[in-house]
Order: C-alpha cells, then sequence, then structure tokens
C-alpha cells in the first residue's frame, strides 16, 4: 500500500497569515493527490483534487501543487474559518489511502 | 439536496457481526463508485471499502478488514451496505458513507475524488 506522510502534524497560525502543509506519497502517484478539511465535530469536505483543480465552492485561498511524491497545500490567508485539520488522500491505486492529518489552531 | 445518510451503528461485542447502510438521495445513485471510510475516536481518516458503479464489479478493502467485510450495494433502492463480521476493538470508529466526485469510476476511486460524505455512523465493539 502507498503510505502518505503529511507535515507538520499541526501548526499554529494567525489570522491573515499563509499556511502551507506538505504530504508526501511512498512512491510515485503521478497528481492523484487529493485535500479534504474536517472542522470539529463534522464530516470532511472536498477542497482540492488531482493536486491543484479546486472544488466547487471552496475559496481561492487555497490551492495545491505538486507532483509525484511530493504536494503542499497553501492557505494564502487564513480566515477564522480555515481553522480546522486537513487531510492528503492518494487516489493513484487501491487500496487508496490519506495522510495523518495537520491541524491549522490559531496563535 | 445530495445526501447521504447512514444507519446501523451501535455497540457490539467482539467476534459478532454488524451490518451498516446508507440511503443515498439527490443525485443519480447508480452513476457513481461508493466508498465507506472510517475514523477511530481522536485520529485520522482510514479508507475501509470502495464499489464501483455498475453493481459491484469492481471492489476493494483496506487490508485492515479485507476478509472480514464486504461491501455491497442495491441500485433500485439506492443503498450503500457494508457487512461487518469478526469485529475487534480497533474497528471501533465513525464510518462515513461516501460519494464519488467523477461518474463511471471503474477500479472504485482510482484517479479519483471524494465528494459528498454523510455525518457517519458510530461503530463501538466492546465486551
Amino acid at each position: 500500500d502507498i503510505q502518505m506522510t503529511q507535515s507538520p502534524s499541526s501548526l499554529s497560525a494567525s489570522i491573515g497569515d499563509r499556511v502551507t502543509i506538505t504530504c508526501r506519497a511512498s512512491q510515485s502517484i503521478s497528481d492523484y493527490l487529493n485535500w479534504y478539511q474536517q472542522r470539529p465535530g463534522k464530516a470532511p469536505k472536498l477542497l482540492i483534487y488531482t493536486t491543484s483543480r479546486l472544488q466547487s465552492g471552496v475559496p481561492s485561498r487555497f490551492s495545491g501543487s505538486g507532483s509525484g511524491t511530493a504536494f503542499t497545500l497553501t492557505i494564502s490567508s487564513l480566515q477564522p474559518e480555515d481553522f480546522a485539520t486537513y487531510y492528503c488522500q492518494q487516489t493513484y491505486t487501491n487500496p487508496l489511502t490519506f495522510g495523518g492529518g495537520t491541524k491549522v489552531e490559531i496563535k | 439536496e445530495v445526501q447521504l445518510v447512514e444507519s446501523g451503528g451501535t455497540l457490539v461485542q467482539p467476534g459478532r457481526s454488524l451490518r451498516l447502510s446508507c440511503a443515498a438521495s439527490g443525485f443519480t445513485f447508480d452513476d457513481y463508485a461508493m466508498f465507506w471510510v472510517r475514523q477511530a475516536p481522536g485520529k485520522g481518516l482510514e479508507y475501509v471499502s470502495g464499489i464501483s458503479w455498475n453493481s459491484g464489479n469492481n471492489i476493494a478493502y483496506a487490508d485492515s478488514v479485507k476478509g472480514r467485510f464486504t461491501i455491497s450495494r442495491d441500485n433500485a433502492k439506492n443503498s450503500l451496505y457494508l457487512q461487518m463480521n469478526s469485529l475487534r476493538a480497533e474497528d471501533t470508529a465513525l464510518y462515513y458513507c461516501v460519494k464519488d466526485l467523477f461518474k463511471y469510476s471503474s477500479s472504485p476511486g482510482a484517479h479519483d475524488a471524494f465528494d459528498i460524505w454523510g455525518q457517519g455512523t458510530m461503530v463501538t465493539v466492546s465486551s
């Protein structure tokens, strides 16, 4: 199975900060990498699919990049509603696997 | 409105069986692959299983559940199921029913994404 490793596991940031989260795959997954946001007590929400495609309705401050084994999620200007846990997911091959998550907290 | 509603979660003893259900509405159910994803209390997301759009010609499982869990669907009833046998304490989790982003995914979820999630049903395995 492909292992997905996110870093950092948690971070503290202020409103307006630029935030970057990294996800690494144990082997090349081309660009089949998705990002999800999960707020406390809620179901996950799809933010970005296929590395850089913004899901409908997601604010443009979210962006994704990368290829092969290294990927990033960037929030250009952190907003109050962005404090949540973020997960990457590879869909290159089954079984599909998730990263361990990155919790974004208020500084 | 696109909606997924899970049911069937409960407290169950180790070694016993349980069947989860997911009722789908607001979209053409039999056009999309469907999935189960779980989340243990305070932990991250774990892919459990996926089934292709065309009544299960392609099915995938996580290694942790292979041989114990069976995914199925009834397109006439717009429903997804997860039969869980030989349950273990480590199966304790909130189980989400999830819809594929794109239609007609042959290898369920491959090169795709999960766009609609239910609210989950809690399974607790304990004596």
